[in-house]
């Protein structure tokens, strides 16, 4: 079936590492993302890893899949106060569909 | 590219009134999905379409929903009636096959049905 699972809340300190885990149930998926949502605004892509893929880095962002394990995690060095937001992933590519499906995101505060 | 535009921003309406949400998915894009965020429910996949056509409505709550995609630059997500359980954040986004299956949303819409 299809499930995602996040933790709820993070809180972390300015310069510190954050890192966001991710669960997945669905091994077939294609592509599994990282979405960023500020309050009152859409859902902002960060970044993506195929499922081929390891690892991915991108500045202060580093994905890392594992997918014996179905976990996806994004670490998000020094973090900044402008990092606090809803963190979600979402996979697709699901059993050869194309439709994306999102975990219940992940709450990261930012102490100054 | 001005990305995923929505429709009202916010929309305020009665019980039982007809509710129409809009959107315009990136240009040459070829797929366009529509989504419902509650706090209790999350991020809920109602529809999507590829290439004007809808592929998978089995997140449509009831037979009170219904979305419709007449061109690929324009798509419409109907309510009616409406009621108080269906006030949520209803996102639009939309996609390019090909392009690592990246969506790009749009800034939603607030309904709240009184």
């Amino acid at each position: 079936g299809e499930d995602v699972e996040q933790s709820l809340f993070l809180s972390v300190r300015e310069g510190d590492s954050s890192v966001i885990n991710c669960t997945y149930t669905d091994s077939s998926s294609t592509y599994l993302y990282w979405y960023k949502q500020e309050p009152g605004a859409g859902l902002q892509l960060l970044t993506y890893i195929f499922s081929n893929m390891d690892m991915k880095q991108d500045q202060r962002l580093t994905v890392l899949l594992n997918k014996k394990d179905k976990h996806l995690s994004l670490r998000i060095a020094d973090t900044q106060t402008g990092d606090s937001a809803i963190y979600f992933c979402a996979e697709s590519g699901i059993a050869g569909t194309y439709k994306y499906i999102f975990g219940t995101g992940t709450r990261l505060k930012v102490l100054a | 590219d001005a990305g995923v535009i929505q429709s009202p921003r916010h929309e305020v309406t009665e019980m039982g009134q007809e509710v129409t949400l809009r959107c315009k998915p990136i240009s040459g894009h070829d797929y366009l999905f529509w989504y419902r965020q509650t706090m209790m429910r999350g991020l809920e996949l109602l529809i999507y379409f590829n290439n004007n056509v809808p592929i998978d409505d089995s997140g449509m709550p009831e037979d009170r929903f219904s979305a419709k995609m007449p061109n690929a630059s324009f798509s419409t997500l109907k309510i009616q009636p409406s009621e108080p359980r269906d006030s949520a954040v209803y996102f639009c986004a939309s996609s390019l096959l090909g392009s690592g299956g990246k969506a790009f949303f749009g800034q939603g819409t607030r309904l709240t049905v009184v």
